[in-house]
């Protein structure tokens, strides 16, 4: 099993760029997260879902959309983006609402 | 306040010593996981618990719900245990497993 995997794993974006991320997992889980990481602080919660083809939002959605079409795939996009969306994006899966998260590799990002 | 805080923020140890890092949250909660993240990034989960102690290897997690408080405990430290500990709660009554996360504890064991 690969387990979560994330791609790219790095990125160079300019001001008003669009694009996606995508994080795939193997592991038939059926929530799936979008987290990202900044100095400083601690991880924070993008998007999540809690099964195929549901959506919600976690503590910093603006900015990002999100879409899980299929149960195994899990999307993150940024429509235009900026500087301080600069961050290390983390994709994490769980079996169900109590279980532990799987966490991807980590995509960075950076928006000039 | 953060609502989940972490002690100390870095820590370094010679191969060998008992390490202790120390969580503490001010919110109620159903569980708490401890994480490690390597340098280059990837984060995996070391343990989840909600009352007691769970031991895995060297490392040793303990709880104490009534006192918002959590020790991770590695013993016999090893340069290979150089990391980020992260320490997260799930708040209780909290939807869909949402994870409250502290700021993180960088341990370098030097040899």
């Amino acid at each position: 099993n690969a387990g979560v995997t994330q791609t790219p794993k790095f990125r160079v974006l300019k001001t008003g760029q669009s694009m996606t991320l995508l994080c795939a997992q193997d592991m038939n889980h059926e929530y799936m997260y979008w987290y990202r990481q900044d100095p400083g602080m601690g991880l924070r919660l993008i998007h999540y879902s809690v099964g195929e083809g549901t959506t919600a939002k976690g503590e910093v959605p603006d900015g990002y959309n999100v879409s899980r079409l299929k149960k195994q795939n899990f999307l993150l996009g940024l429509e235009s983006a900026a500087p301080s969306q600069t961050s290390v994006y983390f994709c994490a899966s769980s079996f169900a609402d109590v279980y532990e998260q799987y966490f991807g590799p980590g995509t960075r990002l950076t928006v000039t | 306040k953060n609502e989940v805080e972490q002690s100390p923020q870095n820590l370094t140890a010679q191969e060998g010593e008992f390490i202790t890092i120390n969580c503490s949250y001010s919110v109620g909660i159903s569980a708490l996981h401890w994480l490690q993240q390597h340098p280059g990034g990837g984060i995996v989960s070391l343990f989840m618990l909600s009352s007691g102690k769970k031991k895995h290897g060297r490392l040793i997690a303990t709880i104490n719900i009534q006192e918002k408080h959590s020790s991770l405990h590695i013993t016999a430290s090893h340069p290979r245990d150089s990391a980020v500990y992260i320490c997260a709660v799930r708040n209780y009554g909290g939807a869909t497993n949402k994870l409250i996360f502290g700021t993180g504890t960088l341990l370098a064991v030097q040899p």
